[in-house]
């Protein structure tokens, strides 16, 4: 069962760089997310997207851009890499309903130099 | 910003003890949720509450959705070593299927042999 799947894992970038992180589901789940992880600071939400088509910006949007490509994928993409989005970036989905469970990837763990 | 303070930020304790967690909000939410993080791993759900006063248990873990919708708790008995991790509280303001949750900061629960 793949679930959740994130690319890159691990990623070294210097300050300017763009790049662009990518999600995909297999779960035929409607929405999907973007959380980045900082210590002491939880997960913050970046963007979200609650269904094919649609996009809404989360909690932390600042700096970063996103494509829903079509259900099973949703991309993160950082146009011009600052040292303070150095963290951890989860991508998650859920499915439909008031019991729609948060499915997290493994992370990609991002270094802004 | 983060609404969710959630204590206490780390716990170290011997094997075969209890550990307590909560979370408390300044705003009411309709679902409180349990994650827990591995070590280089995504956030993993652990239980799922939906009506105040709701009181559930999955294995040695109970929470409960506080009475006033403001506050959950999570309680793990007889830790053992795999307990370790981080442990995330999360609440839902919303009933929409693709609500945003919002994360506690988490507990790092080390657990000692």
């Amino acid at each position: 069962n793949a679930g959740v799947t994130q690319t890159p894992k691990f990623q070294v970038l210097k300050t300017g760089q763009s790049m662009t992180l990518q999600c995909a589901q297999d779960m035929n789940h409607n929405s999907m997310y973007w959380y980045r992880q900082d210590p002491g600071m939880g997960l913050r939400l970046i963007y979200y997207s609650a269904s094919e088509g649609t996009t809404d910006k989360g909690e932390v949007p600042n700096g970063y851009n996103v494509s829903r490509l079509n259900k099973r994928e949703f991309s993160l993409r950082l146009e011009s890499a600052a040292p303070s989005q150095t963290s951890v970036y989860f991508c998650a989905s859920r499915s439909t309903g008031l019991t729609g469970e948060l499915f997290f990837g493994e992370g990609s763990r991002l270094t802004v130099l | 910003g983060q609404q969710l303070n959630q204590s206490p930020q780390s716990m170290f304790i011997q094997e075969g003890e209890d550990v307590s967690m909560n979370c408390t909000s300044s705003s009411i939410f309709n679902t409180w949720l349990w994650y827990k993080q591995d070590p280089g791993e995504g956030p993993v759900l652990l239980i799922a509450l939906y009506k105040a006063g709701e009181l559930t248990s999955n294995g040695r873990l109970t929470a409960q959705f506080g009475i006033t919708r403001k506050d959950s708790f999570l309680n793990i008995s007889a830790s053992i070593p795999s307990d370790v991790g981080i442990y995330f509280c999360a609440g839902q303001l919303g009933t929409d299927s693709w609500g945003k949750l919002q994360f506690g900061a988490g507990t790092q629960v080390v657990v000692t042999p």
